[in-house]
């Protein structure tokens, strides 16, 4: 069964203190594999996507990596801002499936700390 | 920025009762979608139309039903509340492309408690 596990499922950092989010995958083959912010009382809302060719992908203070051989992603954030409060979904896109098709993390919510 | 909204966004009901979820979208996409969310769980799947004339059953939609009015519109229907049906619900549209990079757009989600 395909699967996308996340940790950890909350954690609080200071403010301007680095973080790294765990993603762990059990979909083969896959097409995609986005990180989504979601913050409280909104949408989630894309951050990065990455192919299972590519290994790292940055957006600001968020860097995603990748490693398709052992089915793991990360995101880092750097510099944290309270406005990281938020959580954080790993969503992997099976291939050879309908466009529609998306496995969802249970996410991590993340509390940035003044 | 208001490109896929949804209405209302908070609703309480009560078991038994019938209601409709509504999502408007400005971004011109033809391909739509229903999910919901609960703690713990990731988002599920309950319903998508890849246009007006074309809607498909997602992984949960026993006990749901949905409308196509226009390309800009899907609603969600509940036809009778249920408790288990508490969840925060979002409407999602995306465009034409390339499967790989096809992203999902969210609205704000609808909180809806059945009581």
């Amino acid at each position: 069964k395909n699967q996308v596990e996340q940790s950890p499922q909350s954690l609080i950092i200071l403010e301007g203190k680095n973080c790294t989010l765990q993603c762990n995958y059990t979909v083969s083959p896959f097409s995609n594999l986005r990180w989504y912010k979601q913050d409280t009382g909104r949408g989630p809302v894309s951050l990065t996507i990455m192919t299972f060719s590519e290994n790292t992908k940055s957006n600001g203070r968020y860097t995603a990596t990748l490693d398709a051989d052992t089915k793991q992603s990360s995101l880092h954030i750097t510099a944290s801002q309270l406005s990281d409060s938020a959580s954080y979904i790993c969503v992997v896109r099976p291939m050879n499936t309908g466009f529609q098709k998306l496995v969802f993390g249970t996410g991590t919510r993340l509390l940035v700390s003044p | 920025d208001a490109d896929v909204t949804q209405t209302p966004r908070n609703r309480i009901t009560k078991t038994g009762k019938r209601i409709m979820l509504e999502c408007s979208q400005t971004k011109g996409h033809d391909r739509m979608y229903w999910y919901r969310q609960d703690p713990g769980l990731g988002l599920r799947l309950i319903y998508y139309s890849f246009d007006v004339k074309d809607i498909n059953k997602g992984e949960i939609s026993d006990g749901y039903s949905v409308s196509r009015q226009a390309q800009a519109k899907f609603s969600l229907s509940l036809e009778s509340a249920i408790p288990n049906q508490t969840a925060l619900y979002f409407c999602a549209t995306s465009g034409p492309g390339g499967d790989s990079y096809n992203e999902q757009f969210f609205g704000p989600g609808t909180r809806l408690t059945v009581l």
